[in-house]
């Protein structure tokens, strides 16, 4: 059963520096692109970006670009989304995802992990 | 503000339908027939419901269907059920590499 298993919930400090997890089961994890979601309180959906873990190359959304760095440990399955210096507005639901589309055409994640809630206050 | 623009929120009755529009410009739903919809349950992830405008992934069932038209996608319920109360996210690609969201829809079975 594909499964992507996220790090819990986090609570921090503006200026702070974050890492938070998605490791994935169940299937080949070099396979296939992940990608990384963010949904701000009351808001919609935001495309963040989505990394190969086979390569390790990021793509970023434009909006996102320079704010987050991506990043995968292949010893593990893992993905990574990684902060330097948090900011309140941050403060969000980060859900990542597999892209099990045959092309980077439709935006298609097929497996979601559960979610990570993200919350920078002083 | 989000780049495509959902209505916030949609109902209907058990068994009617109903129709989520997604409306963006020349640049994203326009250009490419390349529009998904998302089902988002509260406190679940999100489901790929329509992918490719109109097209289902497997085990989606087929009372979901997605058209588009110029700049405006749609995505069409029916025979609503109790389950199907969520919110709906749509989103298209934008050009290589890049793809926009709606601010999501409410929908509310009645």
């Amino acid at each position: 059963e594909v499964q992507l298993v996220q790090s819990g919930a986090e609570v921090k400090k503006p200026g702070e520096s974050l890492r938070i997890s998605c490791k994935g089961f169940g299937y080949n994890f070099f396979g296939y692109w992940i990608g990384w979601v963010r949904q701000m309180p009351g808001k919609g959906l935001e495309w963040m970006g989505i990394i190969y873990p086979d390569s390790s190359s990021p793509i970023y959304s434009p909006s996102f670009q320079g704010q987050v760095t991506m990043s995968v440990d292949k010893s593990i399955n893992a993905a990574y989304l990684q902060w330097s210096s948090l900011e309140a507005s941050d403060t969000a639901m980060y859900y990542c995802a597999r892209w099990g589309g045959p092309t980077l055409t439709s935006l298609y994640f097929d497996y979601w992990g559960q979610g990570a809630l993200v919350t920078v206050s002083s | 503000q989000s780049a495509l623009t959902q209505p916030p929120s949609a109902s209907g009755s058990p068994g009617q339908s109903v129709t989520i529009s997604c409306s963006g410009t020349s640049n994203d739903i326009g250009a490419y027939n390349y529009v998904s919809w998302y089902q988002h349950p509260p406190g679940k992830a999100p489901k790929l419901v329509i992918y490719d405008v109109n097209k289902r992934p497997s085990g989606v069932p087929d009372r979901f269907s997605g058209s588009k038209s110029g700049n405006v996608a749609s995505l069409t319920v029916s025979g609503l059920q109790t389950d199907d109360e969520a919110d709906y996210h749509c989103t298209s690609f934008a050009g290589t590499h890049n793809w926009v969201f709606g601010g999501g829809t409410k929908l509310t079975v009645l």
